[in-house]
This record gives C-alpha cells, sequence and structure tokens, in this order.
C-alpha cells in the first residue's frame, strides 16, 4: 500500500523561505522509472505542478518557479524535501507530493493529504 | 506550455442522469492525458489515464475518451457520492499541466 505525507510550516512570512518534507511508503524512490512530484493548489484554484525527483535523481521544474524551488530526496529514509524561497501571500496553498509511477507514465497514481501553506506577516 | 481548457465550469446534474465534461488541449497531447477526482478537503485521486484507462476500483459508470487534444470524461448514471472537482492533466509534455476543473453539482 503507497501511502504519502506532507510535513511542514502552516505559517511563513513572506520572504522566508519554505521546507516541506514528503515522508512516504510502500514503494522505493530507488526503483528505476519511479518519481516524486510536488503539486500546489491555492485556495479555491486549480492545481499547479512545481516540481519533480526521479529514481536517478533527475529533476524538473515549473519554468515559472524554476528560480525559487530545489527538490532533493533521501532514498534511505523513503523522503523527498522541496524549498521554495522567498514566499508570497500568493504562494498561499495547499502542497501536495504524489507518487508517479514510471518514467514514461506522467500522472501521478497516489497523492498525499496535503498541507495548508499560509503565507502572511 | 500546454494549456488545458476544462467545460463547463460547474456542470449541474440531477442523480441518475448523464454527466459529461469536456478538456482540450491547446497542442496535440496524444493519449497522454488523466482524469482525478477531488472532494472538498480531500487530494486529488486519480480515475482516469491513457485517455481511457479506468484506475482499479473507479466504476464502470465512469469513461474517457479522446485522443489529441479533445477529450471527455463521461459519468453515465451520476451517483451521490461523484458529486465533487473533476480535473483533466496532460503528461505528453514534460511539463505536466491540469485543466481548471470542472464542479459537478447537484442540480
Amino acid at each position: 500500500q503507497i501511502t504519502l505525507k506532507e510535513s511542514g510550516p502552516t505559517l511563513v512570512k513572506p520572504t522566508q523561505t519554505l521546507t516541506l518534507t514528503c515522508t512516504f511508503s510502500g514503494f522505493s524512490l530507488s526503483t528505476s522509472g519511479v518519481g516524486v512530484g510536488w503539486i500546489r493548489q491555492p485556495p479555491e484554484k486549480a492545481l499547479e505542478w512545481l516540481a519533480l525527483i526521479y529514481w536517478d535523481d533527475d529533476k524538473l521544474y515549473s519554468p515559472s518557479l524554476k528560480s525559487r524551488l530545489t527538490i532533493t530526496k533521501d532514498t534511505s529514509k523513503n523522503q523527498v524535501v522541496l524549498t521554495m524561497a522567498n514566499m508570497d501571500p500568493v504562494d498561499t496553498a495547499t502542497y501536495y507530493c504524489a507518487h508517479r509511477p514510471n518514467f514514461w507514465s506522467g500522472y501521478y497514481s497516489y497523492w498525499g493529504q496535503g498541507t495548508l501553506v499560509t503565507v502572511s506577516s | 506550455e500546454i494549456v488545458m481548457t476544462q467545460s463547463p465550469a460547474t456542470l449541474s446534474v440531477s442523480p441518475g442522469e448523464r454527466a459529461t465534461l469536456s478538456c482540450r488541449a491547446s497542442q496535440s497531447v496524444n493519449s497522454n492525458l488523466a482524469w482525478y477526482q477531488q472532494k472538498p478537503g480531500q487530494a486529488p485521486r486519480l480515475f482516469i489515464y491513457g485517455a481511457s484507462t479506468r484506475v482499479t476500483g473507479v466504476p464502470a459508470r465512469f469513461s474517457g475518451s479522446g485522443s489529441g487534444t479533445e477529450f471527455t470524461l463521461t459519468i453515465s448514471s451520476l451517483q451521490s457520492e461523484d458529486f465533487a472537482f473533476y480535473y483533466c492533466q496532460q503528461y505528453n509534455n514534460w511539463l505536466a499541466t491540469f485543466g481548471q476543473g470542472t464542479k459537478v453539482e447537484i442540480k
């Protein structure tokens, strides 16, 4: 059974750096083709893809946010960490991590419950 | 970036009726399209991938069709648990993009 869970601060101040951790079970990020992505959803708005890390440590970022994002993995801990620099109130959203089953299938088969991050002074 | 456009934004349907949701891509995504269901306060749940393949456990009343730029999610006979938001996502391009969503509400 695959599960993922996001953790991190619920409130950050503008200009601060957000660090979110995705802890997962039921799969290994050392398995060929597997990836973990981050997707966010502002309140009452649509989903926005942010970043993806593959089993081989290859990384992809949303072009509009690339300068602010860093994604890393710790395979031994079954964790993926996303940092987003220079937070702004418009970054207020629920942040999800999700399992991508293989290299050729870019959909997300399992999602964490999400964590709401509010950016406010 | 491939832009995904969903219509309508809101679909009001009576229980037992058929619902048809549309998703259009700004360029061809072949059959690399997924549909997700999201209920309030919950994470999205993958329902369909490959434009038409239902995930295990998704009721047969849900069906996906289309390829290229035009896609449809059909719910043949709406049940109470089907009232939710539905999002399409293309993964033909490395930059995955989602549609704005369709809310299926009770008429």
